[in-house]
């Protein structure tokens, strides 16, 4: 199976600055790859898919890139509500997670 | 609005037996391809299951395969996981999730969640 590992595994910022959070794939995942903010005592949101869609109602300061093995999700300007542990998921067979990325305060 | 409620969580030893329901509501259910996800501090995410919208076709990870079974009533709106010979590594929140309609094993609605926690 595909291994998704993100990086930096802790990203400690201030709210107003831009947050990039990467996810490399063992192999090529074409462009299904999915990020979802998941925030204490809650389930996991989708918020973006197939790379660079976002899904319905997620801010447009969230925004996807990357093909193939090497992903990234960026936040441009972080608001103390995007202070969460997000993960990287791809949809090949099978699908897999990433360990995860928390964003600190 | 969307809704997907799981119960059934609980403790139980290993070797046992478990089933998880999960009720939905907020949009048609039998339209829907349905999941279960798992989650533990050790392993993180992990996908379980997945079943297609009448209930003829399902997909299980490798872990579970031969040991969890997911299936669907869509008069009751209701999707399960019936879950034998439990080993300790099964511990985790169970997710139920739907699938996004524009990307296949993209989950775009969860539940809260139900523990199971297999110990003796």
């Amino acid at each position: 199976e595909i291994v998704l590992t993100q990086s930096p595994a802790t990203l400690s910022l201030s709210p107003g600055e831009r947050a990039t959070l990467s996810c490399r794939a063992s192999e090529s995942v074409n462009f299904y790859l999915a990020w979802y903010q998941q925030k204490p005592g809650q389930a996991p949101r989708l918020l973006i898919y197939d790379a660079s869609k976002r899904a319905i109602g997620v801010p447009a300061r969230f925004s996807g890139s990357g093909s193939g093995t090497d992903f990234t999700l960026t936040i441009s300007s972080l608001e103390p509500e995007d202070f969460a542990l997000y993960y990287c998921q791809q949809r090949t067979w099978p699908p897999t997670f990433g360990q995860g990325t928390r964003a600190e305060v | 609005e969307v809704q997907l409620v799981e119960s059934g969580g609980g403790l139980v030893q290993p070797g046992g037996s478990l089933r998880l329901s999960c009720a939905a509501s907020g949009f048609t259910f039998n339209n829907f391809w349905m999941h279960w996800v798992r989650q533990s501090p050790r392993t993180g995410l992990a996908w379980v299951a997945r079943i297609n919208p009448d209930g003829s076709d399902t997909k299980y990870a490798d872990s579970v395969k031969g040991r969890f079974t997911i299936s669907r009533d869509n008069a009751k709106n209701t999707l399960f996981l019936q879950m034998n010979s439990l080993r300790a590594d099964d511990t985790a929140v169970y997710y139920c999730a739907r699938e996004s309609n524009m990307a296949a094993y993209n989950f775009v609605s969860w539940g809260q969640g139900t523990l199971v926690t297999v110990s003796s």
